[in-house]
């Protein structure tokens, strides 16, 4: 089954203690992004990348890393969490085709509380 | 980067047809359309794509005007499972990747 997935679905944890968010796909897909999704905020990019090694900005990274040394993995770091990273977070995956397309997939969603 | 203006709610009845306009005033030539349907607590689920004119499938239809600074989704026959948030997304590689989602539409579906 084609799916993306994401790991643990739910965290608790405390300010500073470095944690990683797995995000893994299984349709061979380029591009792969994640996100964070507050009320009232709507869906913020947080990363992206556009294939192996290519990793970029979306429009709130800080506080976040992200690599992409294989295709299928796209692992969301924080180094030192604080409070105000407590979120929902997606990841996606997506396979643009001739460039255009934005269909994406997106996982179940990670639910990380800072305190 | 297109950014894309959407009402902030909307109430329907089953059974009705349900339009929901994006308006995306700079939108490149090469941009897509793109509009996803999220329930809470689950991730966005695609639901068209669109380039100009008309498309259709199983769920929904989009309309894009000539000048394609606006799209509109139509929901026909809506049910109460239809009740949910409604992203429009413009834009990809023109960007780079980045991709920028607005506020989306909350509908609400009243039996």
């Amino acid at each position: 089954e084609a799916q993306v997935t994401q790991n643990p679905r739910y965290l608790i944890t405390v300010t500073g203690k470095k944690l990683t968010v797995t995000c893994s796909q299984n349709m061979n897909h380029e591009y792969m992004s994640w996100y964070r999704q507050d009320p009232g905020l709507g869906l913020r990019q947080i990363y992206y990348s556009m294939n192996v090694e290519v990793t970029d900005k979306g429009d709130v990274p800080e506080g976040y890393k992200v690599s992409r040394k294989e295709k299928r993995n796209f692992p969301l770091i924080l180094e030192s969490p604080s409070p105000n990273q407590t979120s929902l977070y997606f990841c996606a995956s997506s396979s643009p085709g001739g460039g255009r397309s934005n269909e994406q997939y997106f996982g179940p969603g990670t639910r990380l509380t800072v305190t | 980067l297109a950014k894309t203006t959407q009402p902030i709610s909307m109430d329907s009845y089953e059974g009705q047809e349900v339009n929901i306009t994006c308006s995306h005033n700079n939108i490149a030539t090469n941009d897509y359309i793109t509009w996803y349907q999220q329930f809470p607590s689950q991730g966005p689920r695609f639901i068209i794509q669109g380039y100009k004119t008309k498309v259709t499938n199983e769920v929904a239809s989009l309309f894009i005007p000539a000048d394609r600074k606006s799209s509109t989704l139509s929901l026909p026959r809506v049910s109460l499972s239809d009740t949910a948030v409604y992203y429009c997304l413009v834009g990809f590689y023109n960007q780079g990747g980045k991709l920028i989602f607005g506020q989306g539409t909350e509908l609400s579906v009243k039996p």
